[in-house]
C-alpha cells in the first residue's frame, strides 16, 4: 500500500532544514482544505488552502499536498526560520453553504537554531 | 484593511454568571464564525452568521448562542457558566457564501472560577 506521514503532535526542526508535517483529515466529502499557524497568544493564521480537485500547491516557502485516496494533507516549509515556530493545524469543510471548519489536532513546530 | 477585532481580549467570570463577546469582522466580509479551542476539545465550531441569519450550528448547547448585526458585527453569548467554558474564543470571517478563505481574530480568553 502507499505509505503516508504519521501525524506527529510535535516536531522539532533545525533551522535551514525543510519541515514536513502530516495532517489525517476525517470526511471524505471535504472538499476544501486549510492550513493554519497558530502563535501564542494569537488566533490561528492562514497559511495556505486547497480544494478537493487539486493534489499540490505551492505558495512562499509552502507546499500542501493532498492525497484524497488515503485523506491526507501535509504542509511542507522550505528552509524553517526561527519565526516558523508555532502550532500548525490543518482544517477541512464541505460545501460552500455548509462551511463549518473542522480542524486536527495540531502540531508544535519547533525550530531549533 | 483591518483584520478581524474581537473584544474584550480577556474575561473572568463566576459559575452561573453569563458573558457577550464581540467581534467585528473585516470590512466587507458578511459571513462571521464563532470557534471555542481547548487545550483537551482543541478547536471546535460553535456557530456561522451570515447576513444576520444563523446559517450552521455546531453541537454546542443552546447556552450558547449568537447574533448578527445589519453591519456584519456579531456577539456571542453564553448564559450559566460552567467551569469547562473556560476556553478561548475564537472569531473568523469570510467574504460571501462560495469564498472559502477564512481569517480569525485573536480571540477572547474567558476564564469561569
Amino acid at each position: 500500500g502507499e505509505s503516508v506521514g504519521l501525524h506527529l503532535p510535535t516536531l522539532s526542526v533545525q533551522e535551514g532544514d525543510n519541515s514536513i508535517i502530516n495532517c489525517a483529515y476525517s470526511n471524505s466529502a471535504s472538499d476544501y482544505f486549510i492550513w493554519y499557524k497558530q502563535e501564542s497568544g494569537k488566533g490561528p493564521q492562514f497559511i495556505i488552502d486547497i480544494r478537493s480537485n487539486m493534489d499540490k500547491r505551492q505558495g512562499q516557502r509552502v507546499t500542501v499536498l493532498l492525497n484524497k485516496t488515503v485523506k491526507h494533507l501535509s504542509l511542507q516549509i522550505a528552509a524553517t526560520q526561527p519565526g516558523d515556530s508555532a502550532v500548525y493545524f490543518c482544517a477541512e469543510t464541505w460545501g460552500a453553504n455548509d462551511y463549518k471548519l473542522s480542524f486536527g489536532a495540531g502540531t508544535t513546530v519547533t525550530v531549533r537554531a | 484593511k483591518a483584520g478581524v477585532t474581537q473584544t474584550p481580549r480577556y474575561l473572568i467570570k463566576t459559575r452561573g454568571q453569563q458573558v457577550t463577546l464581540s467581534c467585528s469582522p473585516i470590512s466587507g466580509h458578511r459571513s462571521v464564525s464563532w470557534y471555542q479551542q481547548t487545550p483537551g476539545q482543541g478547536l471546535q465550531f460553535l456557530f456561522e452568521y451570515f447576513s444576520e441569519t444563523q446559517r450552521n450550528k455546531g453541537n454546542f448547547p443552546g447556552r450558547f448562542s449568537g447574533r448578527q448585526f445589519s453591519n456584519s458585527r456579531s456577539e456571542m453569548n453564553v448564559s450559566t457558566l460552567e467551569l469547562g467554558d473556560s476556553a478561548l474564543y475564537l472569531c473568523a470571517s469570510r467574504g460571501t457564501i462560495g469564498t472559502d478563505t477564512q481569517y480569525f481574530g485573536p480571540g477572547t480568553r474567558l476564564t469561569v472560577l
